[in-house]
């Protein structure tokens, strides 16, 4: 049984260019969310995502976007980098109604330069 | 103030020790509460997850909740040099439209052979 998948596991960006990052979620599991987690803190909800429309959001800026597929995988766009943005970005999933139990992707590591 | 504290450690123990790690949170709307841990430069793996107070036990882990005072820990018994990552505690509301969690900042644990 697959978990869930993240790519790439590693990016380097400069400031002011646009990333996208790719979550494909836990077999089974239709509702895939975001976080941010900063170096030596807790991950950060950015939003989350349901039926292919974006359910709930954090406090994050309109630079983050997101997009989920009829195959529940999803996207995660960033744009006009800032060094602030250097983080490992984690995709969950879960099931919608069981949604707070959420697993984890390895994540993807974005150095801003 | 943060919604959920946690000490950050880091918590250095002998092999065989029993471990405690707590979380206070402030939010009262608090009804979902788990435990993950997260391995350097990989996603957090889920190891508890209770709903409201109570104890759940599963092997040498187990988790408490005390609502009253709004404080969370997980227990490990004959800790091991494998349990030696970083443990966070998430915890989320019964509000069907909110489905985020919050986490701590995560207590880093040491486990010394």
């Amino acid at each position: 049984d697959a978990g869930v998948t993240q790519s790439p596991t590693h990016l380097i960006k400069t400031r002011g260019q646009q990333v996208t990052l790719r979550c494909s979620p836990k077999s089974g599991h239709d509702t895939v969310s975001w976080y941010q987690q900063a170096l030596g803190q807790g991950p950060q909800f950015i939003f989350q995502y349901y039926e292919e429309e974006e359910r709930q959001r954090g406090n994050f800026p309109d630079r983050f976007s997101g997009h989920q597929f009829p195959n529940y995988s999803s996207e995660l766009n960033v744009n006009a980098l800032l060094l602030g943005d250097s983080a490992l970005y984690l995709c969950a999933s879960s099931l919608a109604d069981l949604g707070r139990i959420q697993y984890f992707g390895a994540g993807t590591r974005l150095s801003v330069l | 103030q943060k919604e959920v504290e946690q000490d950050p450690g880091p918590l250095s123990v002998p092999e065989g020790a029993i471990v405690s790690l707590n979380c206070t949170y402030s939010n009262s709307a608090f009804q979902y509460f788990m435990w993950y841990r997260q391995y350097s430069r990989k996603g957090p793996e889920l190891l508890m997850y209770t709903y409201s107070s109570g104890n759940k036990e599963d092997g040498r882990f187990t988790a408490q909740v005390d609502k009253s005072s709004k404080y969370i820990s997980l227990f490990i018994r004959d800790s091991q040099p494998s349990d030696s990552a970083t443990y966070l505690c998430a915890m989320t509301t019964a509000d069907t439209g909110r489905r985020a969690l919050t986490f701590g900042s995560g207590t880093r644990l040491q486990v010394q052979p």
